[in-house]
């Protein structure tokens, strides 16, 4: 079946600018996270949604970044006036229930800001 | 400190060898814990997950010590396409939702 899915892959913007990345997770999934890998880290934890809420937003760094999930399915994470140091691999990922469910990623999103 | 900590190596060991990973967690009330596995550029997946009495999964082993807070890994005959970089898993919470904090990371390069 078709796993989760985001776009674009790829993103280059100047600093200062708006940006959106959108998650498709698997169906039926009711957990879905993101999270942002630099090179040579771990996945940083952004935040986690459990169906339409926002469950843990602990991890978003500060108020220029905002996520959705209106219907429980999509995801968009927001970031207003990037930053160079915003640059990064944006994941999102998946599960059926929840922590104890295997967490299914996508491709991730490439993010520059030059 | 860090609430998940690897020691990032990398790792360089010939095939056929064993070789362990330890990672520490700063959270006494952590519930779960997981190995995921990166290839480079590509995105993590779950390797196994570690549970209380220790589990095996062919020629890898998982281990969890609660009293010290650290998880192990154990692979024995390393194969080259072991070749990656394994991260650590913990789910902070008291309960089994909610977020789970990856470590940063351990490289394993297996040499033929």
């Amino acid at each position: 079946g078709a796993g989760v899915s985001q776009t674009p892959s790829n993103k280059v913007t100047e600093k200062g600018k708006y940006v959106e990345l959108r998650c498709d997770p698997i169906s039926g999934h009711t957990a879905l996270y993101w999270y942002r890998q630099s090179l040579g880290q771990g996945p940083e934890f952004l935040i986690y949604f459990q169906g339409t809420g926002a469950a843990d937003d602990s991890g978003l760094p500060n108020d220029r970044f905002f996520a959705v999930r209106p219907e429980g399915s999509v995801s968009t994470l927001k970031i207003q006036r990037t930053e160079r140091g915003d640059s990064a691999v944006y994941l999102c990922a998946s599960s059926l229930t929840g922590a104890l469910s295997p967490l299914h990623f996508g491709n991730g999103t490439r993010l520059t800001v030059t | 400190r860090k609430e998940v900590e690897q020691d990032p190596g990398p790792f360089n060991v010939p095939e056929g060898a064993t070789v362990a990973f330890n990672c520490t967690y700063s959270n006494s009330a952590s519930q779960s814990f997981f190995w995921y596995r990166q290839d480079c550029r590509k995105e993590p997946k779950l390797l196994m997950s570690v549970y209380s009495s220790g589990n095996e999964d062919g020629r890898f082993t998982a281990q969890l010590n609660r009293a010290s807070q650290y998880i192990s890994l154990l692979i024995r005959d390393s194969k080259l396409s072991d070749s990656a970089t394994y991260l650590c898993v913990v789910n902070p919470g008291k309960s089994n939702t909610g977020k789970l904090i990856f470590g940063q990371g351990t490289t394993l390069q297996v040499k033929p």
